[in-house]
């Protein structure tokens, strides 16, 4: 099946500063999705994004099919901004969804 | 408000029994999925259902079984075959491909 590797696996940046999330994935995808895990445990929907590049205020995600990756951009980050952010993809004529195991940033003040 | 509905929050559960994990949802989703999460780690498909009537088996289906008699509905049994029940579980609906996740049930064995 359909590999997921995210990196790096932990990050720990200061306030204020920027980072980049990287999801590498092994075939043909028609969903990625990225998910921001919630100190209690709900997934927060970030982005739908099997291609292209989407913005959302300080986020920001841009997936380049053709070479298998993903990239999540943090800006200007914040304290809230903690936690576990997974990368999912569901691989061409498959319904399902593959999760990649996480990176976890912390933000510390 | 449209969303899914996962209850109950905790549980725990005595060796030996087995517990139903209830999912609800109110989108008018077809797709349905169960997925595990066990501390530190990714989540893994358990069940996923893509209209009434149906399910498939994801990549760890021993020990669980679902039914899925109603759109709204997805229920997950942890029955006593499975070893290592202790994990956070999360229910899942989805529209065409994009996938959207309910608050998910904590299962602790005592």
């Amino acid at each position: 099946g359909i590999q997921v590797e995210q990196s790096p696996p932990d990050l720990i940046l200061q306030e204020g500063a920027n980072s980049t999330l990287r999801c590498n994935f092994s075939d043909s995808v028609n969903n990625l999705q990225w998910f921001h895990q919630n100190p209690w445990g709900q997934l927060i929907n970030l982005f739908y994004i099997p291609s292209g590049t989407k913005q959302n205020g300080r986020l920001s995600a841009t997936t380049v099919a053709t070479e298998r990756y993903s990239l999540l951009y943090i800006s200007s980050s914040q304290t809230t901004d903690s936690g576990v952010y997974f990368c999912a993809v569901g691989a061409r004529g498959a319904q399902k969804l593959v999760f990649g195991q996480g990176t976890r940033l912390t933000i510390n003040p | 408000d449209g969303g899914i509905t996962q209850s109950p929050k905790y549980l725990f559960r005595k060796e030996g029994q087995n517990v139903t994990l209830s999912c609800e949802q109110n989108l008018n989703h077809d797709a349905m999925y169960w997925y595990r999460q066990d501390p530190g780690q990714g989540l893994r498909l358990i069940y996923y259902s893509q209209i009434v009537n149906d399910f498939q088996k994801g990549d760890i289906a021993e020990g669980y079984s679902v039914s899925r008699e109603k759109k709204e509905s997805f229920p997950l049994t942890v029955t006593s075959a499975q070893k290592n029940p202790t994990a956070f579980y999360l229910c899942a609906s989805s529209i065409y491909t994009e996938a959207f996740f309910g608050q998910g049930t904590r299962l602790t064995v005592v």
